[in-house]
């Protein structure tokens, strides 16, 4: 099965400050098809999950552009540009390449100063 | 617009089984994958299931495999996941997420129903 491996677990940022989250796989998200099939999704507190980011760097409708999603192989990372108070949640990083089963992070928490 | 609601959680005895439900709508649900994931109480997302548009092709996690049965009945736009010898480590929110186009998975998600196993 592949890992997803997230840092930091937890993220302190003053409001209006930049946040990365990086995201590592065990292997190569690159599939046979030439795609990259990795998401992130965001949990607000009490929320279901929603799901921001597509193979890789594709947002959703509806995200703000704050968000981006970068990276290649097995190194990703999710960026936000300006951290607002609606942003405070969990993130989690999925591989959809190699499964089944398909694989979360552990998740990396996002709260403010 | 797109919507997917769970039903069917609640607090069951270690050993019984549990079918939980996930009505669809708003979009052509027969065209679509669809999943289910869990969290633990405090803990992070787990895939569980998933199931082919046709309802063709299923697979699952080892953690579940045997005992839950993914399946799905596409006129009445509706999930099913059927639990089987239920266990403790089986407690958690249950959410059932469709894919996307283009290969893009879980671009929506249910609001969850809880299950809990305990005597």
């Amino acid at each position: 099965d592949v890992v997803m491996t997230q840092s930091p677990l937890s993220l302190p940022v003053t409001l209006g400050q930049p946040a990365s989250i990086s995201c590592r796989s065990s292997q190569s998200l690159v599939h046979s098809d030439g795609n990259t099939y990795l998401n992130w999704f965001q949990q607000r507190p009490g929320q279901s999950p929603r799901r921001l980011i597509y193979k890789v760097s594709n947002r959703d409708s509806g995200v703000p552009d704050r968000f981006s999603g970068s990276g290649s192989g097995t190194d990703f990372t999710l960026k936000i540009s300006r951290v607002e108070a609606e942003d405070v949640g969990v993130y989690y990083c999925m591989q959809g390449t190699h499964w089944p089963p398909l694989t979360f992070g552990g998740g990396t928490k996002v709260e403010i100063k | 617009q797109v919507q997917l609601v769970e039903s069917g959680g609640g607090v069951v005895q270690p050993g019984r089984s549990l079918r939980l439900s996930c009505a669809a709508s708003g979009f052509t649900f027969s065209s679509y994958g669809v999943h289910w994931v869990r969290q633990a109480p405090g803990k992070g997302l787990e895939w569980v299931a998933v199931i082919s548009h046709d309802g063709s092709n299923w697979y699952y996690a080892d953690s579940v495999e045997g005992r839950f049965t993914i399946s799905r009945d596409n006129p009445k736009n509706t999930l099913y996941l059927q639990m089987n010898s239920l266990r403790a480590e089986d407690t958690a929110v249950y959410y059932c997420a469709k894919d996307g186009d283009w290969g893009s998975r879980m671009d929506v998600w249910g609001q969850g129903t809880t299950v809990t196993v305990s005597s």
